[in-house]
């Protein structure tokens, strides 16, 4: 099993439909978890942390499920300007100490059409 | 600096050519990411480092590549004897901080993109 998956999408949505985004991750001892956002050619961005059960920030609200190990992602009102793919990632704990092993999932397409 | 350096931008060489690509991290972060992106793939785990060690060097996809961090800034990662499979954008991250989940937000260089002929 993929320590991070998602489903790679494409999602093609007309503007102001609302979508939503699934992560599984299979370390049961993450404890940190993010969203973030690469356009085309570009360096990944963060978009949202997930540290506790869930976050929200405006169009955006992530959510976390330790039991079942799933994240996702809430856009509402979608804008063209959405237009990216969407990257989930876990912190894994590292057996010496600390959580500085970041593991990206193979990232959600998403098109939002006029 | 104010945020994650990469140099060069793009390089291109010759297969079996040696090429070393340099990240210059946020000041103060601790941690250290090396990853790669292949043409409309995700992003590959290459290896971290936490100050100058690097605890995981399990992506590294073979004894070709090798990355160092001197003074617990600036990383250097390195590929011998280039293959065409080599090609892709290599992307570096830095994080502030490992003793806490709440502080491992990691932000990216723009990347080097790397095509090997």
């Amino acid at each position: 099993r993929k320590e991070v998956e998602q489903d790679p999408g494409p999602f093609n949505v007309p503007e102001g439909a609302t979508v939503a985004f699934n992560c599984t991750y299979s370390n049961s001892a993450s404890q940190s978890f993010f969203w973030y956002r690469q356009d085309c050619r570009k360096e990944p961005k963060l978009l949202m942390s997930v540290y506790s059960s869930g976050n929200e920030d405006g169009r955006f609200t992530a959510q976390l499920n330790r039991a079942s190990q799933y994240i996702s992602l809430l856009i509402r009102d979608s804008k063209l300007s959405d237009s990216a793919t969407y990257l989930c990632v876990v912190n894994i704990p590292s057996f010496s100490g600390g959580y500085n092993k970041l593991i990206f999932g193979a990232g959600t397409r998403l098109a939002v059409h006029p | 600096g104010a945020g994650v350096s990469q140099s060069p931008s793009n390089k291109v060489t010759e297969k079996g050519k040696d090429v070393e690509l340099r990240c210059d991290p946020i000041s103060g972060h601790t941690a250290l990411y090396w990853y790669r992106q292949s043409l409309g793939q995700g992003l590959e785990f290459l290896i971290y480092f936490q100050g100058n060690s690097a605890p995981d060097k399990s992506g590294l996809p073979s004894d070709r590549f090798s990355a160092e961090r001197t003074g617990g800034s600036v990383s250097t990662l390195t590929i011998q004897r280039t293959q065409q499979e080599d090609s892709a954008v290599y992307l570096c991250a830095s994080s502030q901080d490992i003793s806490s989940p709440k502080n491992t937000e990691a932000f990216f260089g723009q990347g080097t993109r790397l095509t090997v002929v």
